[in-house]
């Protein structure tokens, strides 16, 4: 059964600091991953999404990137702002093609 | 505009009513599926449904259930069964296998059992 751990669980940085949240999974044989940000009492919103057969995607300041060897995937945001302050998962979708999340990483920005 | 519409947004319920919560799509996705989130939790899966007519308990379905008589909706109930049902309930949707992907979420219900 496919398993997703999401390191740091929480991250409280100052503004301005660029910032690598991961994600690691255990089961390589991957369809696709997907990065999240729930702000608080509300649904998830889709920031980037990666297929199997990809190395990276970019958004803005936002870039994720996959190993599926390594089973990891990284977050990385640059030049973090109070705005980005929510909490981010990844889920990550196998053969089964059902999502299974991490339990997130809740980020912290302040001025 | 299109997305994933959830009612209602609180809903609070006494010790051994059933309650039904409400998940209508407009982005014409196969799949829809019924998560539970916790504080502290990831999402935990209760049902998915890739089909219209057909529905698979995902890792907590007991306590729960679901129908799936239309394409655009996929209503969840919170039965007496279900011992701790106070949580924030996610309902999602995603375009097919053979195209991204990509998952898509309403804005959650929250169930507090008075």
């Amino acid at each position: 059964k496919q398993e997703v751990t999401q390191i740091p669980a929480a991250l409280s940085v100052p503004e301005g600091e660029n910032l690598v949240l991961n994600c690691s999974f255990t089961d390589s044989a991957i369809y696709n991953l997907q990065w999240f940000r729930q702000d608080p009492g509300k649904g998830l919103t889709s920031l980037l999404l990666i297929q199997s057969s990809q190395r990276e995607q970019t958004s803005g300041r936002l870039n994720a990137s996959l190993d599926k060897s390594s089973g990891r995937s990284t977050l990385y945001i640059a030049a973090s702002q109070p705005g980005d302050s929510a909490t981010y998962l990844c889920a990550v979708r196998g053969g089964s093609y059902i999502p299974t999340f991490g339990r997130g990483t809740s980020l912290i920005v302040h001025p | 505009d299109g997305g994933i519409t959830q009612s209602p947004k609180y809903l609070f319920r006494k010790e051994g009513q059933n309650v039904t919560l409400s998940c209508e799509q407009n982005l014409n996705h196969d799949a829809m599926y019924w998560y539970r989130q916790d504080p502290g939790q990831g999402l935990r899966l209760i049902y998915y449904s890739q089909i219209v007519n057909d529905f698979q308990k995902g890792d907590i379905a007991e306590g729960y259930s679901v129908s799936r008589e239309k394409k655009e909706s996929f209503p969840l109930t919170v039965t007496s069964a279900q011992k701790n049902p106070t949580a924030f309930y996610l309902c999602a949707s995603s375009i097919p296998q053979d195209g991204t992907g990509e998952l898509f979420f309403g804005e959650g219900s929250r169930l507090t059992v008075l």
